[in-house]
């Protein structure tokens, strides 16, 4: 059974400090993205990352994809109270048509 | 943007009845998926359906689950006699293609079981 556990589970911090956090798995993925669910919503994609030690930027976010595609982290940099929410990753293995979700990082920043 | 749409949004039932679950994917995606979320747990795949069947399911996913594209644009998850424990919000998404194709979710579907 594929497993991704994220870290931390839960972070508060003031506004505009930096936050990492991490998803990690001892499966090799093929894809991995990264969500943002607010309460009461369905989950929305950030960004999708494919090659082993990819980067991408989306505004004040960096991600990064794992050399060896076991891990992946999101970056935040001088995070905003809008920034708040449920960060979810999600990996699929090759030959598998869905993607399984991780446990979740629930961010609060506060103003 | 196009948008997954689902109905009801909150549907509160009696244990052992019968309920259906409609999702509306985006008109050109070909995969469809159902998820659920138990409160304060992590998102769980359901089933995959692509092609008019189901191509992959999970544990969870037994016989009182099954899942329907009736008219080619409706896409419906019948849970067939609930339980305390189907109490969840259940998401259906699609995507276009397979690959590094991001999910478009739906805002879901709150179902109480009582």
């Amino acid at each position: 059974t594929q497993l991704l556990e994220q870290s931390p589970q839960f972070l508060s911090i003031q506004e505009g400090e930096n936050l990492t956090v991490y998803c990690n798995s001892s499966s090799v993925f093929s894809s991995l993205q990264w969500y943002r669910q607010e309460p009461g919503e369905g989950p929305v994609l950030l960004v999708t990352v494919v090659t082993g030690g990819e980067v991408k930027k989306l505004k004040r976010l960096t991600f990064q994809f794992g050399d060896a595609r076991k891990d992946s982290s999101l970056h935040i940099t001088a995070a905003q109270p809008g920034d708040t929410g449920l960060y979810l990753c999600a990996g699929s293995t090759s030959g598998t048509y869905k993607y399984i979700f991780g446990t979740g990082t629930r961010l609060k920043v506060l103003a | 943007e196009p948008e997954v749409t689902q109905t009801p949004s909150h549907q509160v039932t009696q244990m052992g009845q019968e309920v259906i679950l409609r999702c509306v994917p985006i008109s050109n995606h070909l995969y469809f998926y159902w998820y659920r979320q138990i409160l304060g747990q992590k998102v769980e795949f359901l089933v995959s359906f692509y092609n008019n069947e189901i191509s992959e399911k999970s544990e969870i996913f037994d016989d009182q689950f099954s899942v329907e594209r009736p008219d080619g644009s409706n896409f419906t998850l019948k849970i067939r006699s609930t339980k305390l424990e189907d109490s969840a919000m259940y998401f259906c998404a699609s995507r276009a293609g397979t690959g590094p194709y991001g999910y478009t979710f739906g805002s879901g579907t709150r179902l109480t079981v009582v």
